[in-house]
């Protein structure tokens, strides 16, 4: 098993610039997760899914969008790319397990710069 | 909403010591609980959880974790440290009706040789 994987590991974009990051997960989970990590900040929540074609809002969703057309996939995009959006960006998966814990596995991460 | 306070950035400890890294939540109802620890340019890594049963939870790399209902705290510990501990540690709390996670900020373990 592979795990979490995500892809690019690395980018720089120029501001107004669009991209896509793709999580996958071959754990077949139905909730996947995406997160920014910026220092001293911790890991805050941008979007989340609970099961195919369903997504939600997360702490920090603005100037982010998502999508889950598969199970195993889920893709943050970012429209119009900002300077405040150079973070380091983590995926997520889950599952409720028998006493419901819901711990969560993560992706190695996708390091972005927008200038 | 429920919240995670990590009081301190960083901790300081000699090989072979113990070491606690503190943790406090703030939730209505049952508090399910988690430590994560990052290694550098790495993505986070689960040690353990609490959900409910002993307060002393055992987890990975022999870390253990103390779940305190009156004080609202849930600290790491871990009886001696090495030096291959070093790494950022999180605490988080789960909202059971979203089953997100609430990360603390942070707390970046330095053991020393």
């Amino acid at each position: 098993n592979a795990g979490v994987t995500q892809t690019p590991k690395f980018r720089v974009l120029k501001t107004g610039q669009s991209m896509t990051l793709l999580c996958a997960q071959d754990m077949n989970h139905e909730y996947m997760y995406w997160y920014r990590q910026d220092p001293g900040m911790g890991l805050r929540l941008i979007h989340y899914s609970v099961g195919e074609g369903t997504t939600a809002k997360g702490e920090v969703p603005d100037g982010y969008n998502v999508s889950r057309l598969k199970k195993q996939n889920f893709l943050l995009g970012l429209e119009s790319a900002a300077p405040s959006q150079t973070s380091v960006y983590f995926c997520a998966s889950s599952y409720p397990g028998l006493a419901g814990g819901h711990e969560q596995f993560f992706g190695p991460g996708t390091r972005l710069t927008v200038l | 909403a429920q919240s995670v306070a990590q009081p301190e950035d960083q901790v300081n400890v000699a090989e072979g010591n113990p070491l606690t890294v503190k943790c406090t939540y703030s939730v209505s109802g049952n508090p399910y609980l988690f430590w994560y620890v990052q290694y550098p340019n790495r993505g986070l890594q689960f040690l353990l959880k609490y959900i409910t049963g002993d307060n002393l939870v055992k987890g990975s790399y022999g870390f253990e974790a103390e779940f305190n209902k009156s004080q609202t705290s849930f600290h790491l510990k871990k009886p001696s440290a090495l030096v291959s501990d070093s790494a950022l540690y999180f605490c988080a709390v789960r909202d059971i009706r979203y089953s997100t996670l609430t990360f603390g900020k942070g707390t970046m373990l330095l053991v020393s040789p």
